[in-house]
This record gives C-alpha cells, sequence and structure tokens, in this order.
C-alpha cells in the first residue's frame, strides 16, 4: 500500500534556530500534500496545502513566514520552521494524495517538534 | 466553514461491549466522510469511508458508520469491542474545495479486559 515517510521522528532544538521536517510519498507520486499540525490531546489542525512546483496554500492564521512549504518534486514536500520558538512545539504530520487517483489521504508518522 | 463535531471526548468500555461514536458535519452540501484511528504511538490509519451509496459502511476490523443526511451524522459503531481498539478515533470531512481533510478533535477509546 501507499506509504509516507516523514523525518525526523523527533527533533529538539533552541529556540531561535530553523528546523526542516521532509515528507517523501515512497511508493507513489503525489502532486499534493498536507500539512497538518496536532497538539496533544487535540486534534489534527491544517496548516497548509502543498503543491508540487508551485505556492503552498495557508489556513487563515497560519504564518507562511513562519512555516515554510516547498514542494519541489512529486513525492517530497518539506516543511521548515523558521526561528522557533516553545510555543512551536507540536506534532507536525503530513499526508499525500496518490495523483493516480486514489481518493484517500495516507498519512506518515508525524515528527515531533521540541524548541527548548 | 465547514466543521466536525465529535461528542465523546473519553469514552471506557469493557471488553465486549458495544460501541458509537458520535461525529457530526456542518457542511450541508455533498460530503465525503472518513474515520481514522490513530493507534498509541502509530500514525493515523483509515478505518472506512463515504462518498456515495450505501449510507452504512462496513471498513476494517469490524468497524461500521452509518451516514444519515438529515442528522448531518457519521456515527462510528462496533457490535463488540476488543482491547486492542484502544485508540483515538477522528472523524473528518473533506473540505468544500475538496482539496484536504477537515477533522474532528478526536474521542479517546480505552477498552479494559
Amino acid at each position: 500500500g501507499a506509504v509516507v515517510s516523514q523525518h525526523p521522528s523527533w527533533v529538539i532544538c533552541k529556540s531561535g534556530t530553523s528546523v526542516k521536517i521532509e515528507c517523501r510519498s515512497l511508493d507513489f507520486q503525489a502532486t499534493t500534500m498536507f500539512w497538518y499540525r496536532q497538539f496533544p490531546k487535540q486534534s489534527l489542525m491544517l496548516m497548509a496545502t502543498s503543491n508540487e512546483g508551485s505556492k503552498a496554500t495557508y489556513e487563515q492564521g497560519v504564518e507562511k513566514d513562519k512555516f515554510l512549504i516547498n514542494h519541489a518534486s512529486l513525492t517530497l514536500s518539506t516543511l521548515t520552521v523558521t526561528s522557533a520558538h516553545p510555543e512551536d512545539s507540536s506534532f507536525y504530520i503530513c499526508s499525500a494524495r496518490d495523483s493516480a487517483g486514489a481518493n484517500v489521504l495516507t498519512f506518515g508518522a508525524g515528527s515531533r517538534l521540541t524548541v527548548l | 466553514a465547514q466543521s466536525v463535531s465529535q461528542h465523546n471526548h473519553h469514552v471506557i468500555l469493557s471488553e465486549a461491549a458495544s460501541l458509537e461514536l458520535g461525529c457530526n458535519y456542518s457542511y450541508g452540501g455533498t460530503v465525503n466522510l472518513f474515520w481514522y484511528v490513530q493507534y498509541p504511538g502509530q500514525h493515523l490509519q483509515l478505518l472506512l469511508k463515504y462518498f456515495s451509496g450505501d449510507p452504512l459502511v462496513k471498513g476494517i476490523k469490524g468497524f461500521e458508520a452509518e451516514f444519515i443526511k438529515s442528522k448531518f451524522s457519521f456515527n462510528l459503531r462496533k457490535p463488540s469491542v476488543q482491547w486492542s481498539d484502544t485508540a483515538e478515533y477522528f472523524c473528518a470531512v473533506k473540505n468544500q474545495a475538496g482539496t484536504a481533510l477537515i477533522f474532528g478533535k478526536g474521542t479517546t477509546l480505552s477498552v479494559s479486559s
């Protein structure tokens, strides 16, 4: 089945640094990937839609300069949390939809970001 | 804007008990509905989905859900839960643009053996 891989699974960084999280579709191509954020004991909140070869579409309230998204190829999208602060600590989850047409999203295992 | 409400924050059941988790959505047009499960320490997995047709949808692991358009509901059911069903359950609806999923807050199910 379709597999989405995220890396790193857990990252701890100092306040003020930038962190990049990768999302890869391993056995399918994805023109569209999605980035979600999940706070403890809460639901997933859609942050942005990542489109291959074009700019990401951000949800209301999400700072595009803070959360940089690049979708450079059909199998890779990256989320960079710039100048991270403790309040950015969260679980970031990506998902991808198979370009071949399957109408279901496949989720990655998530990346835990801890900002000290 | 579309929204999804899950009424039960935490459900505790004994093994073999029946389960029903509530899910209501706000959008009145054509909807695509999903239930995902997240086992402890694991990623989200699709349990079942509804796009059209038979409103009673059967998914994996003995789960089913019924789409009731008049009630804007898509409740998840299982006749007899097992300890291994302990997990977080999320109801989701595809957004109006058809490009992403909007999730409910999730329901934690704890099953005691």
